[in-house]
């Protein structure tokens, strides 16, 4: 059964602090995606890598890094929180040929 | 650019009445599309995906979708709606440039009332 885990399904952080979201895929998958989720906007894409250490800019970069230094695992991090980033942060995961992404549960992240 | 509109983000309809969720696409190329359903505290699942075989599409839970051209849609439908089909739906294009990059719409929530 494939799957895509994150590491937390709930984080609460203040404002400024260094956050770190973590996804792991276990079907050795090329690609994997993050994406923030908010009411009335749909998904967004953020970043978005096709292989280890490379990575591309989504729609929705400012404030956000990534870092692929592995092929299952896919990290965004906030290196300076904002109460702006309250959201749902959702990881998807896709084979380089392959049509459906696989996503993880969700992380929903609240900055205080 | 692809991109794709969803009409309406809340629906509600009565337990086995017809479901039809709305999306339109834009696309300068033949696109692929996608409908993903989201249940409450989980993450998205595909429902179904249109390839350019054909026409209509049948997904899970009875669901199926019709692509036409001529009116750039890309509507769902269920023929009867139960209570666990409860969520959020979204509609989804898959972009021409590689890397299988999608733009999502904005969802809309479905409401199934008893």
């Amino acid at each position: 059964d494939v799957k895509v885990t994150q590491s937390s399904r709930y984080l609460v952080k203040r404002t400024g602090e260094k956050v770190f979201l973590e996804c792991v895929q276990d079907m050795d998958h090329e690609n994997m995606f993050w994406y923030r989720q908010d009411p009335g906007l749909g998904l967004r894409l953020i970043y978005f890598s096709y292989d280890v250490k490379m990575k591309e800019k989504g729609d929705i970069p400012e404030g956000y890094s990534v870092s692929r230094e592995k092929k299952e695992r896919f990290s965004l991090i906030l290196e300076s929180a904002s109460t702006n980033q309250t959201s749902m942060y959702l990881c998807a995961s896709t084979p380089r040929s392959g049509d459906e992404q696989f996503f993880g549960p969700g992380t929903r992240l609240t900055v205080l | 650019a692809q991109s794709v509109t969803q009409l309406g983000s809340h629906v509600s309809v009565s337990e086995g009445a017809l479901v039809l969720l709305r999306c339109n696409y834009s696309s300068s190329v033949p696109p692929y599309l996608f409908w993903y359903v989201q249940y409450p505290n989980q993450g998205l699942q595909l429902l179904l995906k249109y390839t350019s075989a054909a026409t209509l599409v049948k997904g899970i839970n009875g669901f199926e979708a019709e692509f036409k051209k001529s009116e750039t849609s890309f509507h769902l439908t269920k023929p009867s709606a139960h209570m666990s089909d409860a969520a959020e739906y979204f509609c989804a294009v898959r972009h021409s440039g590689g890397y299988q990059k999608v733009t999502f719409g904005t969802g809309t929530k479905l409401q199934v009332i008893p």
